[in-house]
Parts: C-alpha cells; sequence; structure tokens
C-alpha cells in the first residue's frame, strides 16, 4: 500500500522556537495532503488542508500565522510550528489521499505521526 | 458527514472475537462505513470499508444492516497486538479527497 513518511518522528525545543515537520508520500504524488493535532487520550482533529501549488485552507481557531504549511511539491507538505509554546506540545499526523485506482482507492493514508513536546 | 456513535472502550481476552457497533442515524445514500485502528503514538491504518451487507478482508469483517444505521466491525480471535483505539467514520465514498472526521473511537483492550 502506499506510505506516508514523517520527520523527524519526536521533536522537543524551547519555548519561543519554531519546528518543522515534514510529510511525504514516499510512493504515489498527493496535491492535498492533510494535517491533524491529537492530544493524549483524545481523537485527531484537523488542523489544516495543505494544498500544492496554493494556499492552504485553516480550519476555524487555527491561527495560519502560528502553523505555517508549506506544499512544496507533490510528495511534500511541511508544517513549521512558529514560535512554540507549551500548549502546542502535541502528536502531529498527515495523512494523504491515494490517487491510484481500485477498492483501496477511496481511503486516506496517515503518516506516522510526529510527537513535539515544548518546554 | 454523518455523526458517529461507538462505546468509549472494550475489554477482550486472546482469542475471542470482539465486535465493535457503530451508530451513524443520519448516514445518507452516497456514504460509505470506513474503520480506522490506531495504536498508541502512530497514525491511524485503514481497516475495512463497507456499503451494505458484509464486507472481510484478511483482518476483519464488517457487517451493515439493511438499514445502513449501523454497522459492526468484527476482529476474529484477538490478539494482545489488537489493543488499539478503533473509529468509525462515515462519509461518501471520495473522502479521500477530502479531510476526515474522526469521532472519539473506541478504545480496545486486549488481556491475556
Amino acid at each position: 500500500g502506499a506510505v506516508v513518511s514523517q520527520h523527524p518522528s519526536r521533536v522537543i525545543c524551547k519555548s519561543g522556537t519554531s519546528v518543522k515537520i515534514e510529510c511525504r508520500s514516499l510512493d504515489f504524488q498527493a496535491t492535498t495532503m492533510f494535517w491533524y493535532r491529537q492530544f493524549p487520550k483524545q481523537s485527531l482533529m484537523l488542523m489544516a488542508t495543505s494544498n500544492e501549488g496554493s494556499k492552504a485552507t485553516y480550519e476555524q481557531g487555527v491561527e495560519k500565522d502560528k502553523f505555517l504549511i508549506n506544499h512544496a511539491s507533490l510528495t511534500l507538505s511541511t508544517l513549521t510550528v512558529t514560535s512554540a509554546h507549551p500548549e502546542d506540545s502535541s502528536f502531529y499526523i498527515c495523512s494523504a489521499p491515494s490517487a491510484s485506482g481500485g477498492a483501496g482507492a477511496d481511503t486516506q493514508y496517515f503518516g506516522p505521526g510526529t510527537r513535539l513536546t515544548v518546554l | 458527514l454523518a455523526k458517529t456513535t461507538q462505546p468509549i472502550s472494550m475489554d477482550s481476552y486472546e482469542g475471542q472475537e470482539v465486535n465493535i457497533t457503530c451508530s451513524h442515524n443520519n448516514i445518507a445514500t452516497n456514504d460509505y462505513i470506513t474503520w480506522y485502528q490506531q495504536f498508541p503514538s502512530q497514525g491511524p491504518r485503514f481497516i475495512i470499508q463497507g456499503y451494505k451487507t458484509k464486507v472481510t478482508n484478511e483482518v476483519a469483517s464488517l457487517f451493515i444492516p439493511a438499514d445502513r444505521k449501523s454497522s459492526t466491525l468484527s476482529l476474529p480471535r484477538v490478539s494482545l497486538s489488537d489493543t488499539a483505539v478503533y473509529y468509525c467514520l462515515v462519509g461518501v465514498r471520495d473522502t479521500g479527497r477530502r479531510a476526515l472526521t474522526f469521532g472519539s473511537g473506541t478504545r480496545l483492550q486486549v488481556q491475556p
């Protein structure tokens, strides 16, 4: 099946610094990718939709100036958490829809997630 | 997307069959039912998808009654490694092109 990778898998940073998280579709192209955030014991919450060649679409309540998204190519989307604070500590997950045909074409493939801890 | 309701948690023992039921009373004609599995500190993984009646793959079975207002994910002979959160999602088949809306999910704990 299709594979989505994320880097880094975990990062610890000081408050006020910026952190970049990469999401890559390894064996398929994705014009759209999605970024989710998940707090402990909670479900995934959509943050934004990353669109190749255009601006990202953010969900209500998500600060676009704080969570910068860049869809640099058909296989790479990056999420930058700017001026991170402890409340930004969370598990960040990206996903991409498969572009292939067949029974599995309508599902999304998720990355392994990135654990961000802001001290 | 139609709202879904699942039990918050379930407990089972190794070797047992586990059935997790999801209610989706407002499911639309074009909606499909998809189940994802999530292990701790990992991204969700697609398990199975169906529209009506029964679907089976190497991992699970999905039972959908005629009115489609609910569905049941069946995991045969669970093992400790099946301990995870299971999410039921309902939406049009083209959800690959849209973000997914996750409910609370069902936390399955398999005991030895």
